[in-house]
């Protein structure tokens, strides 16, 4: 049990178009997920905090406008990289909190993005 | 500033030894600390969780300590096998948001045979 998807698994976008990456927690409901990006060889750094059915609490440093999350459901986020850039090319994890425990997170496999 | 050391980029040991990574961390009171894998390409996966007031956690080959005096968390891994190879990361949890967690910066451990 407590299985997290993504999709896509891997995805190439040119400069200038959106993507939207999915998040699913398939057998659990989950009032928190998470969104995080991680560079070659470093740790997960925490992009946002997303609640279902109101706004993501965004860490420090990381553009709201840019990085667009909607928890629409207790079992999905999508985060949507507007206006990709070859910077923003990275790997995206998320990760779920299942209702009514506080400390568990389940992890995605992750999304890699390439900005060309 | 809040920070979390993993003090090792690197690890390499030979197999059926123990493995013991480390954990610092300063700025920071977690209410819980936790222990990850990560295989190149993938997400994280759960190994251990250990709350503030406990010391010790065992599961099978792997044990956690926690000392919130020092703000450390030293990681076990006993009779270690190839297939232990990985990065390890320490995540310490329940700041602002309770299931919030901030990640270490990991270390990379190989198994020789």
């Amino acid at each position: 049990g407590a299985v997290v998807s993504q999709h896509p698994s891997w995805v190439i976008c040119k400069s200038g178009t959106s993507v939207k990456i999915e998040c699913r927690s398939l057998d659990f409901q989950a009032t928190t997920m998470f969104w995080y990006r991680q560079f070659p060889k470093q740790s997960l750094m925490l992009m946002a905090t997303s609640n279902e059915g109101s706004k993501a609490t965004y860490e420090q440093g990381v553009e709201k406008d840019k990085f667009l999350i909607n928890h629409a459901s207790l079992t999905l986020s999508t985060l949507t990289v507007t206006s990709a850039h070859p910077e923003d090319s990275s790997f995206y994890i998320c990760s779920a909190n299942p209702l009514g425990a506080t400390y568990e997170q389940y992890f995605g496999p992750g999304t890699r993005l390439t900005v060309t | 500033s809040q920070k979390i050391e993993q003090n090792s980029e690197a690890l390499n040991i030979q197999e059926g030894k123990t493995a013991t990574l480390t954990c610092n961390y300063t700025n920071y009171s977690p209410a819980y600390l936790q222990w990850y894998r990560q295989d190149p390409g993938r997400g994280p996966v759960f190994l251990l969780l250990i709350r503030e007031n406990e010391k010790e956690k065992r599961k099978e080959r792997l044990k956690v300590t926690f000392d919130t005096t020092l703000k450390q968390s030293l990681f076990h891994i006993t009779a270690s096998q190839p297939a232990d190879s990985a990065t390890y990361l320490c995540a310490l949890g329940g700041g602002s948001s309770a299931s919030k967690i901030i990640f270490g910066s990991g270390t990379r451990l190989s198994i020789r045979p």
